[in-house]
């Protein structure tokens, strides 16, 4: 059974660089038609995709958080990875990975638990 | 502000049906499928119907979905206590090139 896993901080100061993990278990990310994403949830808020990226490279990322956005994929270690430059307190949410169906499709299928990251001085 | 629109709150009783709508446009709803998340209180969401109007395995037939032209919605029939949540429509959006989402709709089971 797929299974994903965050790691990271959870507290950065502001300006600072938020760096997230995930680790995924019971299936590889260098399998074909899937993306490996973000998406966070400010607290109280609703949902909002960060960006993903595909075995080969290929990524997507939210235009609202292009120029801080990297997401980068080890495909040796079956994890992928976010970092998100010049962070203020609006970038504190909870932060998820997930696996989304991209072939003719959209959705995601498999989520993590979810890390919560909180931009404090 | 989200690029799908939800109504914040919908409630029914135990045993009723429910029905949740998500509006879009010709550059997300109009042009591809639209997914549904159920996000129990304080767990990760979890994909409810995929592709307009198929349900994942293990998911109750109770749950269904429909779409037509720029609008999705989400039926729950036979409501109970447990299917208290937040749900979140979502799709693909062309002229963004990036999944969106719902503003999401808090279910209550009165």
């Amino acid at each position: 059974q797929l299974q994903l896993q965050e790691s990271g901080p959870g507290l950065v100061k502001p300006s600072e660089t938020l760096s997230l993990t995930c680790t995924v278990s019971g299936g590889s990310i260098s399998i074909d038609s899937y993306y490996w994403g973000w998406i966070r949830q400010p607290p109280g808020k609703g949902l909002e995709f960060i960006g993903s990226i595909y075995h080969s490279g290929n990524k997507h990322c939210n235009p609202s958080l292009k120029s801080r956005v990297t997401i980068s994929a080890d495909t040796s270690k079956n994890q992928f990875s976010l970092k998100l430059t010049s962070v203020t307190a609006a970038d504190s949410a909870l932060y998820y990975c997930a696996r989304r169906l991209g072939s003719g499709t959209s959705y995601f299928d498999s989520w993590g638990q979810g890390t919560l990251v909180t931009v404090s001085s | 502000q989200s690029v799908l629109t939800q109504p914040p709150s919908v409630s029914a009783a135990p045993g009723r049906k429910v029905t949740i709508s998500c509006s879009g446009s010709n550059s997300n709803i109009g042009k591809n499928y639209v997914s549904w998340y159920q996000q129990l209180p304080g767990t990760a969401p979890k994909l409810l119907i995929y592709d307009n109007n198929q349900r994942p395995s293990g998911i109750p037939d109770r749950f269904s979905g429909s779409q037509s032209g720029t609008s999705a919605t989400l039926a729950i029939t036979g409501l109970q206590t447990g299917d208290e949540a937040d749900y979140y429509c979502g799709t693909w959006d062309y002229s963004l090139s990036v999944p969106v989402f719902g503003g999401g709709t808090k279910l209550t089971v009165l």
